[in-house]
């Protein structure tokens, strides 16, 4: 069992469809993060909690919506999603927001229709 | 504007011989360095990291070398690898005061071939 675990691997949603990323990790980690891969581009941070707090939100549009009811589980709450959103969501964890080493779950290939 | 720039998308080695992946940088904040290695339909894993204050950091066959007047690193790997066959992504931490928050470079992907 890898150490952090997401869940789906590969959603296709329409853009009315109302959908969620879940994320889980086995790490006793405190922080966890989501991130965005797009085609040809670098990782981009979209959120990070910690303590189930969140402490950053990377100018994200309101139709992502995450939440961490518990240190080890994170969810992406998606809603209206356009074309353009379609990507690799990818969820991280680490020891804390000061620890630099983040580990990362498989992702969730996302595609908007 | 990317402050965290891998210049060349791909690399192929001979095996045995060595692989040098470079990493350029623009944030004089950036305290913490990275890098990660991401294999087809995997989440990146962390491979070796270095610290602001250091300039080299070894770790089996992985050497990071770090040059903050250059704003420059490079990741060595040595003797190369069949399995070291993936793409390496670069990448610079920076404190908020809040979190520390991770710049990806584009990544580099790299054959190691026979």
């Amino acid at each position: 069992e890898t150490g952090v675990t997401q869940t789906p691997r590969h959603l296709v949603m329409g853009m009315t469809n109302k959908k969620s990323l879940k994320c889980e990790q086995h790490l006793g980690h405190n922080a966890m993060y989501w991130y965005k891969q797009s085609a040809k581009k670098p990782l981009e941070l979209m959120f990070v909690y910690n303590f189930k707090e969140q402490t950053e939100n990377n100018s994200v549009p309101s139709r992502f919506s995450p939440e961490c009811p518990n240190s080890s589980h994170l969810f992406l709450h998606l809603h209206t999603l356009q074309p353009e959103d379609s990507a690799l969501y990818l969820c991280a964890s680490s020891q804390d927001t000061r620890g630099t080493e983040a580990f990362f779950g498989q992702g969730t290939r996302l595609t908007v229709v | 504007d990317q402050q965290v720039k891998q210049n060349s998308p791909s690399l192929s080695v001979q095996e045995g011989r060595i692989s040098i992946l470079n990493c350029d940088y623009t944030n004089s904040m950036f305290d913490y360095f990275l890098w990660y290695k991401k294999y087809p339909a995997e989440g990146p894993t962390f491979l070796i990291s270095i610290s602001s204050i250091k300039d080299k950091n070894e770790d089996g066959r992985f050497t990071v070398f770090l040059n903050k007047s250059a704003k420059h690193l490079s990741l060595h790997i040595v003797p190369s690898q069949p399995g070291d066959s993936a793409v390496y992504f670069c990448a610079a931490s920076a404190y908020t005061g809040t979190a520390s928050k991770l710049t990806f470079g584009t990544g580099t992907r790299l054959q190691v071939t026979l």
